[in-house]
C-alpha cells in the first residue's frame, strides 16, 4: 500500500479561483506535510499539521487534517499564476521512522492567467 | 542563508560509469536524507545519515550504491558502474538537531541521466 496519495492527478484554474487538492495515507502518522515542487526544482516546505492538529492556515493555504479518515486537504485560495507547480504531501513513520517521508505522485496545477 | 545545495545540478554519464553526488546542509543542519525521484512520481525515500553515522539505508539498493557524510565536507551519494535505470533526479534534504526531523528542506536536486 502506498502512503500519500494526491487527487485530482492534474488540476487546471483561471487565476483568482481557489484550487482544492487532497490527500489519502494508509498507516498512522505523526505528521503530514505539504510541499511545492516547480519544474525542475526542489521541493519547497509549504506547511506541515501535526496529528492531533485538525486545521492549519499559512497565508492564502489551509490545510485540514482528518485522522479518522486518514485524509489531509490543501486549498489554495485567489490563486495566481505563481502558484503553477505540483504539489506533493508527505507523510512520516511513526513510532522511530519518523524522518522517512512518504510522499504520492503530486498533483500538477496549473492556474492560467 | 544559503538552503541545502546540491552539485552538480545535472550529471551525464555513461553505463559503467560512477557518479559522485554532493549535498551540503543547511548551516546548522546535522542530519541528511537522499531521496530518488522518477519522471511523473513522488520521491522515494533512500538513505538518512548523521555526521559519521548511517543511520538507516533502508530505501538503498543492495548493491552498488553508498552514501557518506563525513565530519567535513558534505554528504556523498556514490553510484558505480551505474545503469540506464539509475536515471533520476536525486533530491538531499537537511533538517536541525532535536527538531523531531521535520521540516526536512531540500535541495534542487541532481538530474542524473545515463547514455
Amino acid at each position: 500500500s502506498q502512503q500519500g496519495e494526491e487527487d485530482p492527478q492534474a488540476l487546471s484554474i483561471q487565476e483568482g479561483e481557489n484550487a482544492t487538492m487532497n490527500c489519502s495515507y494508509k498507516t498512522s502518522i505523526n505528521n503530514l506535510q505539504w510541499y511545492r515542487q516547480n519544474s525542475g526544482r526542489g521541493l519547497v516546505h509549504l506547511i506541515l499539521i501535526r496529528s492531533n492538529e485538525r486545521e492549519k492556515h499559512s497565508g492564502r493555504l489551509r490545510v485540514t487534517l482528518d485522522t479518522s479518515k486518514k485524509s489531509s486537504s490543501l486549498l489554495i485560495t485567489a490563486s495566481r499564476a505563481a502558484d503553477t507547480a505540483s504539489y506533493f504531501c508527505a507523510t512520516d513513520g511513526s513510532g522511530g521512522s519518523n524522518y522517512k517521508l512518504t510522499f504520492g505522485k503530486g498533483t500538477l496545477l496549473t492556474v492560467n492567467p | 542563508n544559503a538552503g541545502v545545495m546540491q552539485n552538480p545540478r545535472h550529471l551525464v554519464r555513461r553505463r559503467g560509469q560512477e557518479a559522485r553526488l554532493r549535498c551540503s546542509p543547511m548551516k546548522g543542519h546535522s542530519h541528511v536524507y537522499w531521496y530518488r525521484q522518477l519522471p511523473e512520481e513522488g520521491l522515494k525515500f533512500m538513505v538518512y545519515l548523521q555526521k559519521e553515522n548511517i543511520i538507516d539505508e533502508s530505501g538503498m539498493p543492495k548493491e552498488r550504491f553508498s552514501a557518506e557524510f563525513p565530519k567535513e565536507g558534505p554528504s556523498i551519494l556514490r553510484i558505480q558502474q551505474v545503469v540506464r535505470g539509475d536515471s533520476a533526479a536525486y533530491f538531499c534534504a537537511s533538517s536541525p538537531p532535536g527538531s523531531d526531523n521535520q521540516p526536512q528542506h531540500f535541495g534542487d536536486g541532481t538530474r542524473l541521466s545515463i547514455l
